[in-house]
């Protein structure tokens, strides 16, 4: 079973227009997360939820939104696409208690390409 | 602020070789250190965690990493790579608020028959 699952996994689009990434963890944890992975490879954090409360929102364009229907889903929705846009995004998600809750799981990627 | 250096950005070797991926890292608070593995067009794989305890901490494919407080430091080390080890290793720290992870630049290994 998948722990941490991202639809698609390939996603090709043209500039302006509007895309969902959708994520889905089966682990029981209270808390996801949204990365972005530049040309580069650098990983950078953009999003967190809490039990479907944002807690982290790290300076990204207010064209991005999360939403979190509820604790095991975390999606991307992402409005106006522009070509900097083009990454590969990665969801993430941990538990709440102890030390643990810094050990995060990461799912397969989406690669978003915008043309 | 927080940040994390990886050394080396890329890091060819020839099988059976050890090998040492440098991460240094700077925080104003106690942090939590990790390596995560990304194979090719795959996504991230935790490798090893160090939480707290020992300092030396191991993985079971034969990585070992060692925090080192003083030097703020968590090399990683193998003493004798295989080609399956060729990835882009990342280096990542945490202990904020929210959970999230720091990543380092990454290091590619390159492992060459």
């Amino acid at each position: 079973d998948t722990a941490v699952s991202q639809t698609p996994k390939y996603l090709v689009t043209q500039m302006g227009n509007d895309k969902s990434i959708k994520c889905e963890q089966n682990l029981g944890h209270d808390t996801m997360y949204w990365y972005k992975q530049d040309s580069k490879k650098f990983l950078k954090i953009m999003f967190s939820y809490n039990n479907k409360e944002l807690i982290i929102n790290e300076t990204v364009p207010n064209r991005f939104s999360p939403k979190s229907p509820d604790k095991a889903h975390l999606n991307l929705h992402i409005n106006s696409l522009e070509l900097g846009d083009s990454a590969v995004y990665f969801c993430a998600s941990s538990q709440e208690l102890g030390a643990n809750s810094y050990e995060q799981y990461f799912g397969p990627g989406t690669r978003l390409t915008v043309t | 602020a927080q940040s994390v250096t990886q050394l080396d950005s890329q890091v060819p070797v020839f099988e059976e070789a050890p090998v040492e991926l440098r991460c240094n890292y700077s925080s104003s608070v106690s942090v939590y250190l990790f390596w995560y593995v990304q194979y090719p067009n795959q996504g991230l794989q935790l490798l090893l965690k160090y939480l707290s305890g020992s300092t030396l901490v191991e993985s079971i494919n034969g990585f070992e990493a060692e925090f080192n407080k003083s030097q703020t430091s968590f090399h990683l080390r193998k003493p004798s790579v295989h080609i399956s080890d060729t990835a882009e290793y990342f280096c990542a720290v945490s202990g904020y608020q929210g959970g999230k992870l720091i990543f380092g630049q990454g290091t590619e290994l390159s492992v060459k028959p």
